[in-house]
């Protein structure tokens, strides 16, 4: 079985810090991708990765930085957190070739207050 | 703009009886789509997927159905149980990795 893993179930943080989301997959998967989940939004896709120090912009990008610098861990970085980037963050991993389905981890609940 | 539209927010069925799901796209260049299951506080877990060169999928208690011409797709549940209660996300995709997913689903099954 596929196993995402997520550094953290719950984090609080307060407005200004630099916040890091760690997302973590042992399946050797090429892609990797952070979204944010919302009430009436689904999940939106900030970010993605489909190789070693390759990233590409998702749909709302903006406030967040990631990076990929091995094949197995992929971050998602809060630069400086605003009380709009609360949510629920979901890292999903899958493998590039066909049509596969993307396997997630159990989210990150991230609250700044 | 979004591009995978699930227009009930809320599904309510009986125990036994059959769960009917439904999402509509807009993009003609998506030839890919899923469901996900999704509980509360876990990630969303994938339920079953079906390519353009089809019309039906079928797995066990799950079938989705795509309908190209009208952009639509159905899940099907039958019958449904209690641990069938949860959020669903249909989902697209278009040959470049990314996912396009819709608002969701919340299915209660009643005893």
């Amino acid at each position: 079985d596929v196993k995402v893993t997520q550094s953290s179930r719950y984090l609080v943080k307060r407005t200004g810090e630099k916040v890091f989301l760690e997302c973590v997959q042992d399946m050797d998967h090429e892609n990797m991708f952070w979204y944010r989940q919302d009430p009436g939004l689904g999940l939106r896709l900030i970010y993605f990765s489909y190789d070693v120090k390759m990233k590409e912009k998702g749909d709302i990008p903006e406030g967040y930085s990631v990076s990929r610098e091995k094949k197995e861990r992929f971050s998602l970085i809060l630069e400086s957190a605003s009380t709009n980037q609360t949510s629920m963050y979901l890292c999903a991993s899958k493998r590039t070739l066909g049509n596969q389905p993307q396997h997630f981890g159990d989210g990150t609940r991230l609250s700044i207050l | 703009d979004q591009q995978v539209k699930q227009n009930s927010p809320s599904l309510s069925v009986q125990e036994g009886r059959i769960s009917i799901l439904n999402c509509d796209y807009t993009n003609s260049m998506f030839d890919y789509f899923l469901w996900y299951k999704k509980y509360p506080a876990e990630g969303p877990t994938f339920l079953i997927s079906i390519s353009s060169i089809k019309d039906k999928n079928e797995d066990g208690r799950f079938t989705v159905f795509l309908n190209k011409s009208a952009k639509h797709l159905s899940l099907h549940i039958v019958p449904s149980q209690p641990g069938d209660s949860a959020v669903y996300f249909c989902a697209a995709s278009a040959r470049d990795y990314k996912l396009s997913f819709g608002a969701g689903t919340t299915v209660t099954v009643r005893a």
